[in-house]
């Protein structure tokens, strides 16, 4: 979808282990997201990176961080993972090709379910 | 991102027209109109999106308030595959917020 891969597609971790959840797009877009969605919450932006090595924090970041080292990469770590953090995760991408800055979608991937035991 | 008010759910029958509507009293003049929607876990997918004119695509059409307060989410011919849950998104800084929108039926 939207040139977009999300990996791995499913994950089972263990409570205190970090973890690593990759997004890789092959549209060479500048704006990329990553949303955690949980039953009665939506959708929540947790960070988000509008360049290379240039990223900023969403309304859910604690627990989180993000690397963006090439444009088509962006990962999200989970440094010591807890059970709280089980749920699905999206990344989103999003072109700065609209006449203003936000007249341009985003564009989500299939997601990644995580789940920490 | 202005709030936006979405009521939890809807039903439509199949073949007809499903008009969803959304308030956002308090956009600002930068701030585009979004619409996604969400079929089971799957991705959210884009719809269509307006500033202050109506907009029209092949999937939908999009219809804003003068005032710019509310609009209105056109499906001109809802079909079981348009089952799912609709956003609503006022979109103006990076922070992009989802709700948790409108949940539709299509009917048989």
């Amino acid at each position: 979808d939207a040139g977009i891969t999300q990996s791995p597609r499913h994950k089972v971790t263990e409570t205190g282990t970090p973890v690593t959840l990759r997004c890789h797009q092959t549209e060479n877009h500048r704006y990329m997201y990553w949303y955690r969605q949980d039953p009665g919450h939506g959708l929540r932006l947790i960070h988000y990176s509008y360049g290379v090595k240039d990223t900023d924090k969403g309304e859910v970041s604690d627990g989180y961080s993000v690397s963006r080292s090439k444009t088509e990469d962006f990962l999200l770590t989970l440094e010591s993972a807890t059970s709280s953090q089980t749920s699905v995760y999206f990344c989103a991408i999003r072109s700065d090709r609209g006449d203003t800055m936000y007249n341009s979608p985003l564009h989500f991937g299939n997601g990644t379910r995580l789940t920490v035991t | 991102d202005a709030k936006t008010t979405q009521p939890p759910s809807m039903d439509c029958a199949e073949g007809r027209a499903a008009n969803l509507p959304c308030n956002h009293s308090t956009i600002s003049g930068n701030e585009y109109v979004y619409w996604y929607r969400q079929i089971h876990s799957q991705g959210p997918q884009y719809i269509i999106h307006g500033l202050k004119n109506n907009e029209t695509n092949e999937m939908a059409s999009l219809i804003i308030t003068e005032d710019r307060k509310s609009s209105t989410l056109i499906l001109p011919h809802a079909t079981l595959r348009d089952t799912a849950v609709y956003y609503c998104i006022a979109f103006g800084n990076e922070k992009l917020t989802f709700g948790t929108g409108t949940r539709l039926t299509i009917i048989p």
